[in-house]
């Protein structure tokens, strides 16, 4: 147990929809980040979050938006789904963002899948 | 542009043999070098480090190496276990500009009985 949780553990929508994947990083952590899996393919980062701010962001569309509340939870907003939105979306955290030795502690990811 | 190759794409052994698999970076200044692994379904799961200094780390079967002059990687598994199938991949991080860590596709093992 990496000690970060993530909901929901699975999501089935329809295209145009909008869904929100929560994320609570391991206690302790100011940083957290969003990847998108697709079926078969690498890691892709989307956005990082550092104690509520806005860090990095990477491959993300604009119909996808995030943020870090107070509590250091994250949200990620996807809206006007697409059927190639269907993913899996995993969560990560680390104590800082410019600790660059830092590991990455990953949830379990929420399954995604547009129809 | 930081870049993180693996080699090969996938790999298929039998239960006991050994594999080796490759990373190859650009990224530039290195930091350090993570292995992690991910099981089919679940989030990765860091198996080691290496940073600048270091050529070998072990972690119990598995086997790091690094050459910082030819921005090379590998991970040696041992005695492989049906329990190694899953994706092993090779994650850069850089020690100036972004902190964000530079991830390679992964290399997809599947231990054969």
């Amino acid at each position: 147990d990496s000690g970060v949780t993530q909901t929901p553990k699975h999501l089935i929508t329809a295209t145009g929809q909008r869904v929100t994947l929560r994320c609570s990083p391991r206690s302790g952590d100011l940083s957290v980040y969003w990847y998108q899996q697709s079926l078969d393919q690498g890691l892709q980062f989307l956005i990082q979050y550092y104690n509520g701010e806005e860090r990095a962001k990477g491959n993300i569309l604009e119909r996808f938006s995030a943020q870090q509340f107070p509590d250091l939870h994250s949200e990620l907003n996807l809206s006007s789904l697409e059927l190639g939105d269907s993913a899996l979306y995993f969560c990560a955290s680390s104590v800082t963002w410019t600790e660059s030795t830092g590991e990455l502690f990953f949830g379990e990811g929420s399954r995604l899948t547009v129809l | 542009k930081n870049q993180v190759e693996q080699s090969p794409q996938s790999l298929i052994i039998l239960e006991g043999k050994n594999c080796t698999l490759q990373c190859n970076y650009t990224v530039s200044p290195f930091s350090n070098l993570r292995w992690y692994k991910q099981d089919t379904g679940r989030g990765p799961v860091s198996l080691t480090i290496m940073t600048f200094s270091e050529n070998t780390k072990s972690n119990g079967r598995y086997t790091a190496t690094l050459d910082a002059d030819t921005k090379q990687s590998s991970l040696h598994i041992t005695a492989s276990q049906l329990s190694d199938s899953a994706s092993y991949i090779c994650v850069v991080s850089s020690s100036g500009g972004s902190y964000i860590p530079t991830f390679g596709r992964g290399t997809s093992l599947i231990v054969h009985p």
